[in-house]
C-alpha cells in the first residue's frame, strides 16, 4: 500500500451528515480511482480521474462527488450520507502495466 | 457491465492441501489480473496474464489464462496459513486499457 495514503481510516456518520475522504499519492501517476467494497459485491468503481482536473463516473457514482485539484490528491465527498453508503472505501492509482495500487481503505459506517 | 464470476466463494482447508479457484466470464478480455487482499488492507496485485493459454507461476501459486481469454484459474499447492485472504480476479472494461472490473472474490482460510 506504500504510495497511497487515505484518511480517515475509520469514521462513523449520522444519516444526512457530510464528509470527505482524502487520498494522496507520492508515485506521480496520472490515473486515480475510488472504489467501494461490500460483502458479496466485490469492488465497485465509484469515480475515477485520468488526470489532474478531470473526473468521470464509474459504476456507482450516485451520492458521491469527487475532486482532483492536483496530480497528487483525489478526494471523495459524501454530501448527505445514507446507511447504504456504509462500506469500505479504497483509493487506488494506476501504475505501469495497468497495475492498480490500493490504499489501506477507509471504513465508513452511517447510522 | 462485464461480469466476472468467481468460485468458490468460500474455501476452508488445512495446511498442506491443494486448491483451485476459478474466475469465469462470457466476455473476452485482453488481460486478466489476480489480487490478494488480507484483512484490513487493500488488494495487492499477484499477477497479470495477457495471452490465451498462458501459465504463470509465483512460488506455490500457478495462474492460467483460458485459451479463449474468457476465464482463469489460480491453483495453490501445499497451502499455508499465510495464503489466507480474499483472492480477486479483475479485467479491463471493454474498450479501455484501464478501469478494472473486479470479481466478487474467493475467501480462503488455511488452518493448521
Amino acid at each position: 500500500n506504500a504510495g497511497v495514503t487515505q484518511t480517515p481510516k475509520f469514521q462513523v456518520l449520522k444519516t444526512g451528515q457530510s464528509m470527505t475522504l482524502q487520498c494522496a499519492q507520492d508515485m506521480n501517476h496520472n490515473s486515480m480511482y475510488w472504489y467501494r467494497q461490500d460483502p458479496g459485491m466485490g469492488l465497485r468503481l465509484i469515480y475515477y480521474s485520468a488526470s489532474e482536473g478531470t473526473t468521470d463516473k464509474g459504476e456507482v457514482p450516485n451520492g458521491y462527488n469527487v475532486s482532483r485539484l492536483n496530480k497528487r490528491e483525489f478526494s471523495l465527498r459524501l454530501e448527505s450520507a445514507a446507511p447504504s453508503q456504509t462500506s469500505v472505501y479504497f483509493c487506488a492509482l494506476e501504475g505501469p502495466g495497468n497495475t492498480i495500487y490500493f490504499g489501506e481503505g477507509s471504513w465508513l459506517t452511517v447510522v | 457491465t462485464q461480469l466476472l464470476e468467481q468460485s468458490p466463494q468460500f474455501l476452508s482447508i488445512q495446511e498442506g492441501e491443494n486448491l483451485t479457484v476459478y474466475c469465469n466470464s462470457s466476455s473476452v478480455f485482453s488481460s486478466l489480473q489476480w489480487y490478494r487482499q488480507e484483512p484490513g488492507e487493500g488488494p495487492v496485485l499477484l499477477v497479470t496474464v495477457v495471452t490465451g493459454g498462458e501459465v504463470k507461476k509465483l512460488k506455490r501459486l500457478t495462474f492460467q489464462f483460458g485459451d479463449a481469454r474468457k476465464d482463469s484459474s489460480l491453483h495453490i499447492t501445499a497451502a499455508q496459513p499465510g495464503d489466507t485472504g480474499l483472492y480477486l480476479c479483475a479485467a479491463p472494461h471493454t474498450g479501455t486499457a484501464s478501469k478494472l472490473t473486479f470479481g466478487t472474490g474467493t475467501r480462503l482460510q488455511v488452518t493448521l
